[in-house]
């Protein structure tokens, strides 16, 4: 399969905890993007992360990406209710498409 | 100013109709995707235009017909409309094949009755 799997499908937090997400895929990539969806929205983009990156940060968005693996994570820090979504991540591989994963929802309680 | 919009954002038709669904984007982008994502928020990426040329087609029904008149703008066609059609279709665009971000529209949902 060409497309990232994420792990957990769904995930329920109280406010002030850290969320972690994973995506696990096969094939080679150029780079692996996340991204959030609000319910009834578009997607947005929170992070890309080269295929010759590790780690990158953005606010309270912290990425990895293991290649040997071939996975990464998403770790949310001090949640808050705002960061309620789900949560994808998407390969870019060789040929241009950009494949994503089935999402992980995200619950964050206040 | 939306940078990528679709029109409309609630499509409700019958069985067999045909419809159309527009999308710019003023972002200058190259490249433009059409999405399905089905009732279990799958993302399925459908086609690909770079430069108004089709570089993408993901074994689609081809009652669905893409159109590029020009760089900002991704149309889909689809005819004899099925009710496993029903989802919500995105447009998204992107600077090239360079795998950079994608910015995506807010979505057409599209049912079939």
């Amino acid at each position: 399969s060409q497309q990232g799997e994420e792990d957990p499908q769904a995930l329920s937090i109280q406010e002030g905890e850290n969320a972690t997400m994973n995506c696990s895929y096969k094939t080679s990539i150029n780079n692996l993007q996340w991204y959030r969806q609000n319910s009834g929205r578009g997607l947005v983009h929170l992070i890309l992360i080269r295929s010759n990156e590790r780690e990158k940060h953005s606010g309270r968005l912290r990425v990895t990406l293991d290649t040997s693996k071939k996975s990464s994570s998403l770790l949310i820090t001090a949640s808050r209710a705002a960061d309620t979504a789900s949560y994808f991540c998407a390969l870019y591989n060789q040929g241009g498409k950009l494949i994503f994963g089935q999402g992980t929802e995200l619950s964050v309680k206040p | 100013d939306t940078a990528v919009s679709q029109t409309p954002k609630y499509l409700v038709t019958q069985m067999g109709n045909d419809k159309s669904i527009k999308c710019e984007q003023n972002l200058g982008h190259d490249t433009m995707y059409w999405y399905k994502q089905d009732s279990k928020k799958f993302l399925k990426i459908m086609f690909s235009y770079n430069n108004k040329e089709l570089i993408i087609n993901e074994t689609v029904p081809n009652r669905f017909s893409p159109k590029s008149p020009d760089k900002a703008h991704l149309n889909l066609h689809i005819n004899s409309l099925e009710l496993g059609d029903s989802a919500v279709y995105f447009c998204a665009s992107s600077q090239g094949l360079n795998g950079g971000w994608a910015f995506f529209g807010q979505g057409t949902r599209l049912t079939v009755v």
